[in-house]
């Protein structure tokens, strides 16, 4: 079946704009993670959802980044006033509950110019 | 400290040879531990996870944990160029959190 699919792959977006990233989990999956990886780097956590509920989030490195899975489904990564520091990719992974993290999307490359 | 410590490389091995692979962790409390492959421009990939002490083999891989020491190692028999990538090692806090350490890159030279 489909493995977790993110979009865009790719974005570029000026300092301070809004931007939005997706990931489609694989279906039937319970858990979802984010994770930003920067540039020679391991993956770093973000958050977690268990269904349609955020249970963590405390790996948002500031109140610019905000999660959601409102249907239990998708997720969206916002990230608001965009700045350099930012710049990474953002990793999503879905697996069954109590699996973390095995199946990892392709992940979105975002760069703030 | 970090919470999961990795030599970054890096580690160049000729083809055939043992590659090995080293990761120290800090929180005693972990339950799980995982090994990532990730090539250049992909996502990581999962090749190995280990849950009790000693060793667990899986065709050229060998994942050898000891919890007292804090220590997860990862071994590659017969190295081949194509397991030239970065290898990052992973700790489980609980099921809902996986901390990363920041990878070695192994390059295997023909």
């Amino acid at each position: 079946g489909a493995g977790v699919s993110q979009s865009p792959r790719y974005k570029v977006a000026k300092r301070g704009q809004d931007v939005a990233l997706r990931c489609d989990p694989i279906s039937g999956h319970v858990s979802l993670f984010w994770y930003q990886q920067a540039l020679g780097q391991g993956p770093e956590f973000l958050t977690y959802f268990q269904n349609e509920a955020q249970l963590d989030k405390s790996g948002l490195p500031s109140d610019r980044f905000f999660a959601e899975r409102p249907e239990g489904s998708v997720s969206t990564l916002k990230i608001q006033r965009t700045q350099q520091e930012d710049s990474a990719v953002y990793l999503c992974a879905s697996s069954l509950v109590g699996l973390a993290g095995s199946n990892f999307g392709p992940g979105t490359r975002l760069t703030v110019t | 400290q970090k919470e999961v410590e990795q030599n970054s490389g890096p580690l160049s091995v000729p083809e055939g040879a043992i590659a090995s692979l080293n990761c120290t962790y800090s929180d005693r409390g972990s339950q799980s531990f995982f090994w990532y492959r990730q090539y250049s421009g992909k996502s990581p990939e999962l090749i190995m996870s280990i849950y009790s002490n000693g060793d667990k083999e899986d065709g050229r891989f060998t994942a050898q944990l000891n919890k007292a020491s804090q220590y997860v190692s990862l071994l590659i028999r017969d190295s081949q160029p194509s397991d030239s990538a970065t290898y990052l090692c992973a700790v489980n806090r609980n099921n809902n959190d996986m901390r990363f350490g920041a990878g070695t890159r192994l390059t295997v030279k023909p």
